[in-house]
């Protein structure tokens, strides 16, 4: 399998900035995505990364707040603008390989 | 939209005891993978089933998909302490993963 690293690992935040977390694999993948896994919950998919054109975003999830950039087939970045205390969560990035996903070791957000 | 819904939410078991996790879909899957979760860390790909009425095992890990590619099940044999963590199912339907809410173990010694 891929191996995913994700910067940063963990971050407090102020509320009202804006992170970007970045998503590096040691090898070429068509499909990278980026979930969410808020304290408690299960994983919830905010978007699909597409190299070379816009993120395909999930119901709930907008461009303004969550901008994503691609800019080649071993690298993303996901953006949590403008954050509040409700964007505190793990976001993970993930790479499609066949059928099956793998997991970066997420960025655990917390915004105060 | 599809929806997987997982139970129990919650388990905790004796050290030995066995622990089972069930998933269903609302929809026919295309195949049906299962994610642990320790605390503090990552969903970690654990298998993936693709066939109706598959069963796979990984030590005492058993895994089954249903007959109609609608329902799993994990189940572990005689829990160890090292089992501990949140064990989640994730439905693919066309190209999206869909998770579970996932079955919290915890394994007393």
């Amino acid at each position: 399998s891929a191996v995913i690293s994700q910067k940063p690992s963990r971050d407090i935040c102020q509320r009202g900035t804006s992170l970007t977390i970045q998503c590096q694999v040691d090898s070429q993948v068509t499909m990278m995505f980026w979930y969410r896994q808020q304290p408690g919950q299960s994983l919830t998919l905010i978007a699909t990364a597409n190299q070379g054109s816009e993120a395909t975003y999930e119901s709930g999830f907008v461009i303004d707040k969550f901008p994503i950039s691609r800019p080649n087939l071993t690298f993303s970045t996901l953006t949590v603008s403008n954050m509040s205390p409700e964007d505190s969560s793990i976001y993970l990035c993930s790479v499609g390989q066949g059928n099956t996903i793998y997991f970066g070791e997420g960025s655990w957000l917390t915004v105060v | 939209g599809q929806q997987v819904m997982q139970i129990p939410q919650y388990q905790h078991v004796q050290e030995g005891e066995d622990f089972t996790t069930y998933c269903n879909s609302s929809t026919t899957l295309s195949n049906i993978q299962w994610y642990k979760q320790r605390p503090g860390g990552h969903p970690v790909f654990l298998i993936q089933l693709v066939k109706s009425g598959e069963v796979k095992k990984q030590k005492r890990l058993t895994f089954q998909f249903g007959e109609a590619k609608k329902n799993s099940s994990l189940h572990i044999t005689a829990t160890q302490t090292t089992d501990v963590g949140t064990y989640f199912c994730a439905g693919m339907a066309g190209n999206k993963l869909v998770f579970g809410a996932g079955t919290i173990l915890r394994v007393k010694s």
